[in-house]
């Protein structure tokens, strides 16, 4: 099983192109997350999904779309991207929420010139 | 919402000592608490957990203690080795998501 995976490794863009991050689990796992990982802020989740079809926003969902539309994949959209938004973008996914660990991905890492 | 506040943010210990990683949570509703260990170029990965109704839980050299009164909660390495050196990240799950600390980055000299 290759667990979770994420496309693209690395990304640079410019200010106010557009992108789209994408995740695939193999797990059959019902929940998905994306998270932002920062210097000094540990990991902020953006937004999650509890199932397919469902998405939800998490604590920093400003400036971000996400998409669930087959149970394995959880997208993320960036539409007009900002300098703020250069960060490590991890996905995760976990069987359900609450006391079940997380299965995280290899990031993403994003730079807006 | 829930604030984890994690210390140090550095830890250097030699090998073979341990090492000691703090954090404190705010919300007394949380009610599990996953340590994730995050190794340079890699996705956090899980390396223990505890529940809110146990006060301590060992695996092989780790090990976590959780004072619910305090709300506090710290991860134990004992005889560190040199693959012990990466990113430590302490959370706590509390409604529909984990709040992480900010992590300590620990180095095992040899």
């Amino acid at each position: 099983n290759a667990g979770v995976t994420q496309t693209p490794k690395f990304r640079v863009l410019k200010t106010g192109q557009s992108m789209t991050l994408l995740c695939a689990q193999d797990m059959n796992h019902e929940y998905m997350y994306w998270y932002r990982q920062d210097p000094g802020m540990g990991l902020r989740l953006i937004h999650y999904s509890v199932g397919e079809g469902t998405t939800a926003k998490g604590e920093v969902p400003d400036g971000y779309n996400v998409s669930r539309l087959k149970k394995q994949n959880f997208l993320l959209g960036l539409e007009s991207a900002a300098p703020s938004q250069t960060s490590v973008y991890f996905c995760a996914s976990s069987y359900k929420a609450g006391q079940f660990e997380q299965f995280f991905g290899p990031g993403t890492r994003l730079t807006v010139l | 919402g829930e604030n984890v506040e994690q210390h140090p943010s550095t830890l250097s210990v030699q090998e073979g000592d341990s090492a000691v990683i703090k954090c404190t949570y705010s919300d007394s509703a949380s009610n599990y608490f996953p340590w994730y260990k995050q190794e340079l170029g890699k996705g956090p990965q899980l390396i223990i957990d505890i529940r809110s109704n146990v006060g301590e839980k060992k695996d092989q050299r780790i090990a976590v203690t959780l004072n619910k009164t305090a709300k506090h909660f710290s991860l134990h390495i004992t005889e560190t080795q040199p693959e012990d050196s990466a990113v430590y990240f302490c959370a706590a799950f509390n409604d529909y998501k984990l709040s992480f600390g900010a992590g300590t980055t620990v180095t095992v000299r040899a």
